[in-house]
């Protein structure tokens, strides 16, 4: 069992829809990231955060650390938002800044 | 504009060649990365440097080197000794640490060894 999973792998929504993606993982952890990665690969940080919930724009984040579990919505999706998302948790403890990232979901927005 | 610049975007080479990707920032950043990333499975931490003259292994060293001469600057090698070097690699960077600031990303080297 992979240490980070994310649910769904592959999400095809309708333009305007609201959406979630949803990060588990099994670790302990100090923050948790959601990463965006666009078709020609280049990826660019969302989110960090190790407690409650965070809001840019249409997009909100929320961690329950006891449930070790996270979420990411967008709300009024846009084709625009077709992309990889990827969940990383950042391990406890320690000097170094270990990353464990998840396999991605795909989101396709159609218009 | 600050950021990190990888090259090339495209790379292809020999089976037996050595190889070095280029990334380089200028956003000040003290930490570096190198990461690999396959297809279905998340990416994979290679080499990381938290300081000039200093670089610790990640998860999966093995067949590669780097250098971290300059601030700016970490070139990752990938040796003839890396026994399935195609894949598409990624350079980040943050402040000291990614605790209390977020990675940084270029936008990958996509090697391809025939």
């Amino acid at each position: 069992k992979n240490e980070v999973e994310q649910s769904p792998q592959n999400l095809t929504a309708q333009e305007g829809e609201f959406i979630t993606i949803n990060c588990s993982y099994s670790v302990g952890i100090s923050a948790l990231h959601w990463l965006q990665q666009h078709p020609g690969g280049g990826i660019v940080s969302l989110f960090m955060l190790s407690s409650g919930k965070k809001k840019h724009g249409r997009l909100i984040a929320t961690i329950n650390i006891q449930e070790k579990h996270s979420s990411l919505h967008i709300t009024a999706s846009h084709p625009r938002d077709s992309a990889v998302y990827i969940c990383a948790v950042e391990l406890g403890g320690g000097a170094t800044n270990k990353l464990i990232f998840g396999t991605g979901t795909l989101l396709a927005v159609q218009p | 504009d600050g950021g990190i610049t990888q090259s090339p975007k495209y790379l292809f080479r020999k089976e037996g060649q050595n190889v070095t990707l280029s990334c380089e920032q200028n956003l000040n950043h003290d930490a570096m990365y190198w990461y690999r990333q396959d297809p279905g499975q998340g990416l994979r931490l290679i080499y990381y440097s938290q300081i000039v003259n200093d670089f610790q292994k990640g998860d999966i060293a093995e067949g590669y080197s780097v250098s971290r001469e300059k601030k700016e600057s970490f070139p990752l090698t990938v040796t003839s000794a890396q026994k399935n070097p195609t894949a598409f690699y990624l350079c980040a960077s943050s402040m000291a640490g990614t605790r209390n600031s977020p990675l940084h990303f270029g936008n990958g080297t996509r090697l391809t060894v025939t």
